[in-house]
């Protein structure tokens, strides 16, 4: 069965230091993967989609950055945090063929 | 624009009563999907269902239903005889550009009394 699981699931980071959120997909290949904050509030603001290893599509400027270096892995960073980028960030999977679409169980930052 | 609105922000209710949550698309293309998914004070998304733009049959699911009109682009989601367990928030999500782009409302936040 296909699973997907986030790191680290809680996160306290100081302003202007580096971020590395990971993603990673099991149980299915060439998923599309997804990167989602949820701020504070309830709006899920999509950050970036992938459909394949290294395409990356970026939805708003802002200083994160995602990568895919492999076809199930799914990775947010940042090089330096603002406050601003505190929040829930989901990643979420989809698959081609059936269109379902699952999320992992968050990432919660807090940047200081 | 592809946008999704959910245009109620909070409800509240009392168990046992029915509520509808409303949901309404604008995309231009022609193939799409619409999903439901529930958020409990926990943070997980739970996924409810998904309806594709051909498909607009109704469906039910114990007490959950679901009622896709494409002409008036609206996906409403009602739950019968609410529990208290039903409290969470609702997002309505619409998937296009040939399946590359997920959003989502901003969500309704049902509280269900007892």
């Amino acid at each position: 069965s296909q699973t997907i699981h986030q790191w680290p699931a809680t996160l306290v980071q100081p302003v202007g230091s580096p971020l590395s959120l990971e993603c990673t997909v099991e149980g299915t290949s060439n998923p599309n993967l997804y990167w989602y904050r949820q701020a504070a509030g309830r709006g899920l603001q999509l950050l970036f989609y992938s459909v394949g290893i290294g395409q990356i599509s970026s939805e708003v400027p802002q200083n994160l950055s995602a990568s895919r270096p492999q076809d199930r892995q799914f990775i947010l960073s940042s090089k330096k945090l603002l406050l601003s980028d505190s929040g829930f960030y989901l990643c979420a999977w989809r698959s081609p063929n059936t269109g379902e679409l699952f999320f992992g169980e968050g990432s919660r930052l807090t940047v200081l | 624009a592809q946008k999704v609105t959910q245009a109620q922000t909070e409800i509240s209710v009392v168990e046992k009563e029915d509520v509808t949550l409303d949901c309404v698309y604008e995309t231009r293309d022609t193939t799409y999907y619409l999903f439901w998914y529930k958020q409990p004070p926990s943070g997980e998304l739970v996924f409810l269902i998904r309806r594709n733009s051909f498909d607009e049959q109704n469906e039910i699911s114990g007490r959950y239903s679901w009622n896709f009109q494409k002409s008036t682009s609206s996906f409403n989601f009602t739950i019968t005889a609410s529990q208290v367990v039903d409290s969470a928030v609702y997002f309505c999500a619409l998937l296009y550009n040939q399946g590359g782009k997920l959003i989502f409302g901003q969500g309704t936040e049902l509280s269900v009394k007892p």
